[in-house]
């Protein structure tokens, strides 16, 4: 249990699909992000919220939209992917001002056909 | 362009050897940094975070970090085969609003033989 759950664990969907990754933190920080991890490259930062406002968008694609609705929930809105989009999706959050150590979740397993 | 770089490995290490992984990071502006472990199929979790030159001890592990050289290094005592994994080494800045960005690098690859 890391305090950063996210749902689905495993999703399989097509290229023409729309579908939402899901993002939950119960340790009452400000700060929540989507990473990317691919085989064979380090983690891609996509996006970073700080007190519900996005603060980074790394050059995400738009068929990526992310949205928090609160600090303490966090979706990625998935629409018309490709097959490289596959990949695992983290989700982590930071506090504020307590520290600068992020806690990732579990992530979930993405596989686009 | 922030970047971290990290020897993919495998490192391979006998059980109760010392393994060593070693991180070099291009931002200077970079004031914390962290290693991570991941297991296969999991996510990353965070074993130490270093932000002082110098040693920082917890259990087997020992984080160094030398900010002249950009340099930061993770020692392993007396090796396990429950610490294979991925090591990821990351370098931490304050990106404004709050928030902090993670760079990290790709990971090595640590094998403890039994």
């Amino acid at each position: 249990e890391t305090g950063v759950t996210q749902t689905p664990r495993h999703l399989v969907m097509g290229m023409t699909n729309k579908k939402s990754l899901k993002c939950e933190q119960h340790l009452g920080h400000n700060a929540m992000y989507w990473y990317k991890q691919s085989a064979k490259k380090p983690l891609e930062l996509m996006f970073v919220y700080s007190l519900e406002e996005r603060v980074e968008n790394n050059s995400v694609p738009s068929r990526f939209s992310p949205e928090c609705p609160n600090s303490s929930h966090l979706f990625l809105h998935l629409h018309t992917l490709q097959p490289e989009d596959s990949a695992l999706y983290l989700c982590a959050s930071s506090p504020r001002t307590a520290g600068n150590t992020i806690y990732f979740g579990e992530g979930s397993w993405l596989t686009v056909v | 362009q922030k970047e971290v770089e990290q020897n993919s490995g495998p490192l391979s290490v006998p059980e109760g050897a010392i393994a060593s992984l070693n991180c070099t990071y291009s931002d200077r502006g970079s004031q914390s940094f962290f290693w991570y472990r991941q297991y296969s199929g999991k996510s990353p979790e965070l074993i130490m975070f270093i932000y002082s030159n110098g040693d920082k001890e917890d259990g087997r592990f020992t984080a160094q970090l030398n900010k002249a050289s950009q340099y930061v290094s993770l020692l392993i005592r007396d090796s396990q085969p429950s610490d294979s994994a991925t090591y990821l080494c990351a370098a931490n800045a304050y990106s404004g609003a709050g928030s902090y960005q993670l760079t990290f690098g790709k990971g090595t690859k640590l094998s403890v033989i039994p």
